[in-house]
């Protein structure tokens, strides 16, 4: 199995609030992982991006951050939400050399 | 310019028929792209990728223009279930996303 989970997975939370969303990664070893943001009507745009544990790269500077404590998890995190990061928020992985990426079921995020 | 532009349609076309649609693309060295579909509030699936001039699964066919700067999608024989928005996805060190086109199929 190549299962992507990912939870919560819609989450209605009030401007200021902390964030913190989980993906996890079934059935591979040392796994890319990625983190997108789909705003309503508009592509898909890259957040994070692990080739490993420890090891994440930003696309996109702003109030939130990423980390990958073990090999197949990725944690998506905020200290402070802002009403524009509401989103469909996006896990996925590829294979190292592949540029072929598999997406989770997504998290649905409203900042109110 | 955008780095991945589509038509955002919609197309609606009846069952049986054939719908196709372009996007293009502004970095000239891309070397890889893939088609994704997306059903409403649900994740992109990989639908076809594209390494050289064009692939074909089925009733889906991809092709690659280069020279211009476009891939386009086919689709014959056009199903219900292929109702659906198309993500066009070109590889630059990165994968970009365009903001999709929106196909759907009536009865």
């Amino acid at each position: 199995s190549q299962t992507i989970h990912q939870w919560p997975a819609t989450l209605v939370q009030p401007v200021g609030s902390p964030l913190s969303l989980e993906c996890t990664v079934e059935g591979t070893s040392n796994p890319n992982l990625y983190w997108y943001r789909q705003a309503a009507g508009r592509g898909l745009q890259l957040l994070f991006y692990s080739v490993g544990i420890g090891q994440i790269s930003s696309e996109v500077p702003q109030n939130l951050s990423a980390s990958r404590p073990q090999d197949r998890q990725f944690i998506l995190s905020s200290k402070k939400l802002l009403l524009s990061d509401s989103g469909f928020y996006l896990c996925a992985r590829s294979f190292a050399g592949s540029y072929e990426q598999y997406f989770g079921p997504g998290t649905r995020l409203t900042v109110t | 310019r955008k780095e991945v532009e589509q038509d955002p349609g919609p197309f609606n076309v009846p069952e049986g028929a054939t719908v196709a649609f372009n996007c293009t693309y502004s970095n000239s060295a891309s070397q890889s792209f893939f088609w994704y579909r997306q059903d409403c509030r649900k994740e992109p699936k990989l639908l076809m990728s594209v390494y050289s001039s064009g692939n074909e699964d089925g009733r889906f066919t991809a092709q690659l223009n280069r020279a211009s700067q476009y891939i386009s999608l086919l689709i014959r024989d056009s199903k219900l279930s292929d109702s659906a928005t198309y993500l066009c996805v070109v590889n630059d060190y990165k994968l970009s996303f365009g903001a999709g086109t929106t196909v759907t199929v009536r009865a």
